[in-house]
């Protein structure tokens, strides 16, 4: 059990350009979760995978946000056109099948869009 | 919908001193509880869960916490706190969404301060 990465660790970018984050999960753990950070609140979420299919998606992920997990073990997600808003800690997350699972949560990505 | 309330931003304690870091939650059906906490520069680690049965959870690092039904909380106690504690925590309830899935919905985080 090597925990839950992610990379990269931050990411400057400027605004309207586009980003992606990979995250790759316990390896034997079949759901995978995105969440959103940002200083002074809690995580957010933003959309949930089981195996390769992605199950959830939060209202707070517009169209400008997508999320793949192919053969449903790594998975990434795509900013478009960031925007300063989208400034924030991307947390992923990664969980065995249960209703009662456990969420282990990778280190993030800090996105700075300037 | 679901929701987690942590009604203080921060918590200051002597070490050696019992603590409290205080949740409630609203949700519809059964709640399933979540405790995490997040040290600086590092993920949110979990802590302890309730999903049935006694209402006093044991966990991590001598954390406690008591599942009250009546007054709708989760506080996460500690009988006697170390200076390494200090950090951010997380409470969170999940409960299940409008496509079938069960979310976790978080608080917005306690920083507990323990003073040497």
């Amino acid at each position: 059990d090597t925990g839950v990465s992610q990379d990269p660790r931050h990411k400057i970018t400027k605004r309207g350009q586009n980003v992606t984050f990979r995250c790759d999960p316990i390896s034997e753990h079949n759901r995978l979760y995105w969440y959103r950070q940002t200083l002074g609140q809690g995580p957010e979420f933003l959309t949930y995978f089981q195996n390769e299919a992605q199950l959830e998606k939060s209202r707070l992920l517009s169209d400008r946000f997508s999320a793949e997990r192919p053969k449903g073990s790594f998975s990434t997600l795509e900013i478009q056109r960031t925007e300063q808003g989208d400034s924030a800690m991307y947390l992923c997350a990664s969980s065995s099948e249960g209703v009662t699972d456990t969420q282990y949560f990778g280190p993030g990505t800090r996105l700075t869009v300037l | 919908a679901q929701s987690v309330a942590q009604p203080e931003d921060q918590v200051n304690v002597a070490e050696g001193n019992p603590l409290t870091v205080k949740c409630t939650y609203s949700v519809s059906g059964n709640p399933y509880l979540f405790w995490y906490v997040q040290y600086p520069n590092r993920g949110l680690q979990f802590l302890l869960k309730y999903i049935t049965g006694d209402n006093l959870v044991k966990g991590s690092y001598g954390f406690e916490a008591e599942f009250n039904k009546s007054q709708t909380s989760f506080h996460l106690k500690k009988p006697s706190a170390l200076v390494s504690d200090s950090a951010l925590y997380f409470c969170a309830v999940r409960a299940l969404a409008s496509g079938g899935s069960y979310i976790p919905t978080f608080g917005r985080g306690t920083s507990l301060i323990v003073h040497p």
